[in-house]
């Protein structure tokens, strides 16, 4: 069974860089999934940030685009999530998640979620 | 982006009930619709992927129902492991939307 694990710095500082890792656990990144990323900030819902596909296709929410960027490294077997410019707004428990391809966003497996909060 | 808008907000019910919580979307959505459980400190789980199949290893006492804007996760006899937070999620339209999750507590 694919298990999902984030790891990345907990507290990053106003207008800097989020980066986050999702390494891939029990299968192949170059499986028949997409990889996406979530996020929660603390005591509320959800947020689809982006997710991608081994041939390197991303789609991302229109509402983060101009901030994000998600990578694949297949040699890794791991995929990554930048957030530039950053504001206390993107405090939040960030999750990476497993979307099988051909269910349209739906997420599978997800990692245990790692949080990160943005102060000075 | 759709907006999905669940009702309750919040629920209390005891071992043993049945519940229901709806979810509507702002436009129809067909029946692209998921429902995700989530406990205290815990990533959601998929519990129910296009309005009514169970994701692997979820008990049948949960069951989904629905199509275009209107659709409803019903449990059955409530379980002491049931008592959690439940999202639902359109993926009809890029970007996938969530929503704002219905909190079911034991009375």
């Amino acid at each position: 069974q694919v298990q999902l694990q984030e790891s990345g710095p907990g507290l990053v500082k106003p207008s800097g860089t989020l980066s986050l890792t999702c390494a891939v656990f029990g299968g192949s990144i170059t499986s028949n999934n997409w990889w996406s990323w979530v996020r929660q900030p603390p005591g509320k819902g959800l947020e689809w940030i982006g997710e991608i596909y081994h041939s390197g296709s991303t789609k991302y929410n229109p509402s983060l685009k101009s901030r994000v960027t998600i990578l694949l490294d297949k040699s890794k077997n791991q995929f990554s999530l930048k957030l530039n410019s950053v504001t206390a707004a993107d405090t939040a428990v960030y999750y990476c998640a497993r979307v099988p391809v051909m269910t349209g966003s739906t997420l599978a497996s997800w990692g245990q979620g790692t949080l990160v909060t943005v102060s000075s | 982006d759709i907006q999905m808008t669940q009702s309750p907000s919040s629920l209390s019910a005891s071992v043993g009930d049945r519940v229901t919580i709806t979810c509507r979307a702002s436009q129809t959505i067909s029946t692209f619709l998921n429902w995700y459980q989530q406990k205290p400190g815990k990533a959601p789980k998929l519990l129910i992927y296009v309005t009514s199949n169970l994701h692997t290893g979820v008990p049948s006492r949960f069951s989904g129902s629905g199509s275009g804007t209107e659709f409803t996760l019903t449990v059955n006899s409530l379980q002491p492991e049931d008592f959690a937070t439940y999202f639902c999620q359109q993926t009809h339209s890029v970007p996938t939307t969530f929503g704002q999750g219905t909190k079911l507590e034991i009375k």
